[in-house]
């Protein structure tokens, strides 16, 4: 079983809408929650981290985590055609020996259509 | 601020022979760490260096094999590669924040 699951999708919705990506974990030392956006052919781009549970909101992206139940969420309000990508979940423990090391989730491909 | 930067962006190699793939970070940022992004396995992690010394690694076999510069570049080697290592191979910098890492654009390699 992967450390990290994520539903790999793929996910298309209509501009506008609410978008809502999901991750679940297995490894309760994680600590550090991130979320990236992977555009075809290029390096994966740092959205947001957090660190407690609880939400944190960014403009139209808001990262909320639950470590009671290993779950973390990512939700895109008002969805443009520039959000299709792959997003990726990454998760860190905090110290100790696993010093630069994210676990990431398979990703999920978005598609946002006109 | 530049970003990561990391060269070649694409190499095509045959079985059996060496690669060597460059990575320069952030400015400020002595933390780097690589990956290697496949479609089957995702983004696994490979080792990360700081200040010139391998703090971490990953279960990777003994043929990927990095180093760190004083300047915090850093470059990654693999030797008699194999048709499986064909992958994209990404570098990421940080600071002191380790889980805040800025990644490259990746170098496309492939195995033939």
């Amino acid at each position: 079983q992967k450390e990290v699951e994520q539903d790999p999708g793929p996910l298309s919705v209509p501009e506008g809408a609410i978008v809502s990506l999901n991750c679940t974990y297995s490894n309760s030392a994680f600590q550090y929650f991130m979320w990236y956006r992977q555009y075809s052919r290029k390096g994966p781009e740092l959205l947001m981290y957090t660190y407690s549970s609880g939400n944190k909101e960014d403009g139209r992206f808001t990262a909320q985590v639950d470590k009671s139940s290993k779950y973390i969420s990512l939700f895109i309000r008002d969805s443009q055609p520039s959000d299709s990508a792959t997003y990726l979940c990454a998760m860190s423990v905090a110290g100790g020996t696993s010093y630069g090391k994210l676990t990431f989730g398979q990703g999920t491909i978005l598609t946002v259509h006109p | 601020k530049a970003g990561v930067t990391q060269t070649p962006r694409y190499l095509i190699k045959t079985r059996g022979q060496q690669v060597t793939l460059s990575c320069s970070p952030i400015s400020g940022h002595r933390s780097v760490s690589w990956y290697q992004q496949t479609p089957g396995q995702g983004l696994q992690f490979l080792f990360e260096y700081f200040s010139e010394t391998q703090r971490n690694k990953g279960n990777f076999p003994g043929r990927f094999s990095g180093r760190q510069f004083s300047n915090s570049r850093s470059e990654m080697n693999v030797s008699t590669l194999e048709l499986g290592d064909s992958a994209l191979y990404l570098c990421a910098s940080s600071r002191e924040r380790y889980y805040e890492q800025y990644f490259g654009p990746g170098t496309r390699l492939t195995v033939t």
